[in-house]
């Protein structure tokens, strides 16, 4: 029940494109949802997060979206650039702690 | 303002031996937890500190340890390493403030550690 399931494992899309990455879970206690974006070396940076209370929040060419009685979240990335290659993480977490259940990571490559 | 600071960022151990890792949330921030980030099992968390209590753990044997101290500054011990404790740990801050409804977490670059 703490799982969160994360697809694809790896994704190749054209620059320009849009890259769309799902996350599942099943813990309904879960009210907080990151998306980290990883460079390698680095460690993960917050990208953007949402909460069960808003089907879509969008910054930029980022947007999450978000149904919660299919407990499934996506982000999607629109105009995709070849800087934003890179691993992302979904993750998922309970308000006022700092446990969060990441996902496995999908490995974004944007060809120029 | 700074970000979260690791050190070392790279380590290399023997079976047997133990380590102490270093993080310093960013100025302000009270709470850091602690990730392990390998290829085969992703991000896990280990533990969470605030006010220089244990908050959360993981579930990590109890050769994992940490401390918090007064200024914030975390540090997690593994004691009789394994070669399966070859990992990137991640430490992340927070300002973990009284509202609930923050949550952000921001991570340092990690430490590298290598046994052999």
């Amino acid at each position: 029940q703490q799982q969160v399931k994360q697809s694809p494992q790896s994704l190749i899309v054209q620059k320009g494109g849009i890259s769309i990455i799902n996350c599942a879970y099943e813990n309904t206690a879960f009210d907080y949802f990151p998306w980290y974006q990883q460079f390698p070396g680095k460690g993960p940076a917050l990208l953007i997060a949402i909460r069960p209370d808003v089907s879509e929040k969008k910054e930029g060419r980022f947007t999450i979206s978000f149904n919660k009685s299919a407990k499934q979240f996506s982000l999607h990335i629109m105009d995709s650039q070849p800087g934003d290659s890179a691993t992302y993480f979904c993750a998922a977490g309970i308000s006022g702690t700092y446990k969060y259940i990441f996902g496995t990571g999908t490995r974004l490559k944007v060809l120029a | 303002k700074a970000g979260v600071t690791q050190t070392p960022r790279y380590l290399i151990k023997t079976r047997g031996q133990q380590v102490t890792l270093s993080c310093s949330p960013i100025s302000g921030h009270r709470s850091v937890s602690w990730y392990q980030q390998t290829p085969g099992q992703g991000l896990q968390f280990l533990f969470e500190y605030f006010s220089e209590t244990q908050r959360n753990k993981g579930n990590f044997p109890g050769r994992f340890s940490g401390r918090q101290f007064s200024n914030s500054r975390s540090e997690m011990n593994v004691s009789t390493l394994e070669l399966g404790d070859s990992a990137l740990y991640l430490c992340a801050s927070s300002p973990r403030l009284a509202d609930r409804s923050y949550n952000e977490q921001f991570f340092g670059p990690g430490t590298r550690l290598t046994v052999l």
